[in-house]
């Protein structure tokens, strides 16, 4: 257990619905990262946030995604109208920014199933 | 980002020794080379990390030549529990670029 956790670990949806997903990073991390993976695929990067300001999305973020971290601490991601190319493991990942130093600490990830 | 090659898959007995290489021939001077560890249905989890000669800790050792094109994690006496797949990473170790993932290593240890 790396101190990463997300909520739920399961989720399975019709085709067009909305899912949330949240993250609560480990308590002291400024940086809070989301990640997809598929099967037999490294995870890719969705996005990050350097406390609650969201500094990066990676171009696989349609705008069907969208995530927030409102006060720095735990984060949503929210996929609206999902379709069947969703299906994957989103993983939430958390560090903490020293100078030059950081080290990303995963969480055990949410598996979505679009039906 | 420096991309990295490493092989799709090994096998090995309980109780060897394990070398993973992996080829990074773009590394720039800035890239630290990060080691990573998934087992099925979790999220990845940092092994060791290293710039240049060799790394230590209680899980691997990590070898890096002197001009840093291959790096090669060492696994010692693997166990059936180490069966999983590995990630080489490279890049900023300031975290100015995400962490880039390839397919990584699947490796399998066999009684």
């Amino acid at each position: 257990d790396t101190g990463v956790s997300q909520d739920p670990r399961h989720k399975i949806t019709k085709r067009g619905q909305n899912v949330t997903f949240r993250c609560d990073p480990i308590s002291e991390h400024n940086r809070l990262y989301w990640y997809r993976q598929t099967l037999g695929q490294g995870p890719e990067f969705l996005t990050y946030f350097q406390n609650e300001a969201q500094l990066e999305k990676s171009r696989l973020l349609s705008d069907r995604f969208s995530a927030e971290r409102p006060k720095g601490s735990f984060s949503t991601l929210e996929i609206q109208r999902t379709e069947q190319g969703d299906s994957a493991m989103y993983l939430c990942a958390s560090s903490l920014r020293i100078g030059s130093q950081e080290t990303q600490y995963f969480g055990p990830g949410t598996r979505l199933l679009v039906l | 980002l420096a991309k990295t090659t490493q092989p799709i898959s090994m096998d090995s007995y309980e109780g060897q020794e394990v070398n993973i290489t992996c080829s990074h021939n773009n590394i720039a001077t800035n890239d630290y080379i990060t080691w990573y560890q998934q087992f099925p249905s979790q999220g990845p989890r940092f092994i060791i990390q290293g710039y240049k000669t060799k790394v230590t800790n209680e899980v691997a050792s990590l070898f890096i030549p002197a001009d840093r094109k291959s790096s090669t994690l060492s696994l010692p006496r693997v166990s059936l529990s180490d069966t999983a797949v590995y990630y080489c990473l490279v890049g900023d170790r300031g975290g100015n670029t995400p962490l880039v993932f390839g397919k990584g290593t699947r490796l399998s240890v066999i009684a």
